[in-house]
């Protein structure tokens, strides 16, 4: 079963206009990753969050990583046309010291409109 | 340029017959994965493997097999093959022995079975 749960489902904005998408999961987590997936492409990987961190940056994504509430979000400044695409978490959890593969949640769709 | 190769990029293939999903990487990367990706679903994991020699089941393992003969090679084989097989397929690999870093991915094998 997914891990993540990513929200909203698809997203419709502006270009120039902040894109915000979440995602909630279900255990203990080495750590949480976001992947882009353009239509029609493999999934490209855009940044990734360790379980003792609370917020990361890279250009113009801002990721922020709760662990208490088992949530992460993605922020992306500034958009563009380029930016649309499906985006997905992934996390890796942690089985009692052990670590888990990265699980996939069911990705939010992206459009930027120009 | 360095990555991973899949190949075929897209298959029609009768059901029952068996086929070969063949996965390259030349990064010389430990882990590898083979997830399938089914609209409104995500991508699911199917098997991996560690490192050359071993592989493991995932979430949706049954009606595949995979080998893991040397580091560079992860094929996919579907035995005896169903129309609920029908996905894209994405080869992925990590540096270390498991998801702790980035994992980059092939561009997807689609396989429609009729």
């Amino acid at each position: 079963s997914q891990q993540g749960e990513e929200d909203p489902q698809a997203l419709s904005i502006q270009e120039g206009e902040n894109a915000t998408m979440n995602c909630s999961y279900k255990t203990s987590i080495n750590n949480l990753q976001w992947y882009r997936q353009n239509s029609g492409r493999g999934l490209v990987h855009l940044i990734l969050i360790r379980s003792n961190e609370r917020e990361k940056h890279s250009g113009r994504l801002r990721v922020t990583l709760d662990t208490s509430k088992k949530s992460s979000s993605l922020l992306i400044t500034a958009s563009r046309a380029a930016d649309t695409a499906s985006y997905f978490c992934a996390t890796v959890p942690n089985y009692g010291g052990s670590q888990g593969n990265l699980i996939f949640g069911k990705g939010t769709k992206l459009s930027v409109k120009p | 340029i360095a990555g991973i190769t899949q190949a075929p990029t897209s298959q029609i293939l009768a059901a029952g017959r068996r086929m070969t999903l063949r996965c390259t990487q030349d990064m010389r990367h430990n882990a590898m994965y083979w997830y399938r990706q089914d609209l409104g679903l995500g991508l699911r994991l199917i098997h991996y493997s560690n490192t050359a020699g071993t592989t493991g089941k995932g979430e949706v393992p049954d009606g595949y097999s995979v080998s893991r003969a040397n580091t560079d090679d992860f094929p996919l084989t579907l035995a005896s093959a169903v129309p609920s097989q029908t996905s894209v397929y994405f080869c992925a690999s990590t540096p270390g022995t498991g998801p702790s870093t980035e994992a980059f991915f092939g561009q997807g094998t689609r396989l429609t079975v009729v």
